[in-house]
């Protein structure tokens, strides 16, 4: 059971490229999440999905686009990169919502740098 | 506006000592309130989930208190130790969305 995982874990990109982080989850959850990190700043949702083939915005979706088309793997691809896109990115899974307690685990984060 | 608000943004303590974080939310609707560790260059890992009628939980040294009617947790830490050196999240769900304070950075010297 390797949990989350995220593919690359580091990457520095020009401005104008294009590229996809890979989320990964073995833990059959519905409900996957990206966030990014920037300092002294909480995490922000950025997109989310709570199934397969399901994407919705969180709060800061403007040049990002997800995908979501097997349940274990969550896409966030980024169409024409720019220096604001300079972050932390991590994916998370949730096992589910029933109830009022639910775990949510965090993948390793990609640290992304624009140039 | 959904918001967390944690104090103090940074804190230094001897190894040894204890300390407090405080986190006030105003989230709505209310799910529950967690309490995360986030070791640099890593994800966070969850120390305790709290719903609306727990008032308290503990998780070895870490004891996490929930007062849901003026909107605050905090987080103790007993006897510090240098691995306790992280940055300590709080975080309020809302249904499936979680609201993230933007933590307190602790390090704690020998």
């Amino acid at each position: 059971n390797a949990g989350v995982t995220q593919t690359p874990k580091f990457r520095v990109l020009k401005t104008g490229q294009s590229m996809t982080l890979l989320c990964a989850q073995d833990m059959n959850h519905e409900y996957m999440y990206w966030y990014r990190q920037d300092p002294g700043m909480g995490l922000r949702l950025i997109h989310y999905s709570v199934g397969e083939g399901t994407t919705a915005k969180g709060e800061v979706p403007d040049g990002y686009n997800v995908s979501r088309l097997k349940k274990q793997n969550f896409l966030l691809g980024l169409e024409s990169a720019a220096p604001s896109q300079t972050s932390v990115y991590f994916c998370a899974s949730i096992s589910g919502v029933t109830g009022a307690s639910y775990e949510q685990y965090f993948g390793p984060g990609t640290r992304l740098t624009v140039t | 506006k959904n918001q967390v608000e944690q104090s103090p943004q940074s804190l230094i303590i001897l190894e040894g000592k204890n300390c407090t974080l405080q986190c006030n939310y105003t989230v709505s609707p209310f799910s529950n309130l967690r309490w995360y560790k986030q070791d640099t260059g890593r994800g966070p890992v969850s120390l305790t989930i709290m719903t609306f009628s727990e008032n308290t939980k503990s998780n070895g040294r870490y004891t996490a208190t929930l007062d849901a009617d003026t909107k605050q947790s905090s987080l103790h830490i007993t006897a510090s130790q240098l691995s306790d050196s992280a940055s300590y999240i709080c975080v309020v769900s809302a249904w499936i969305k979680l609201i993230f304070g933007a933590g307190t950075r602790l390090a704690v010297h020998p």
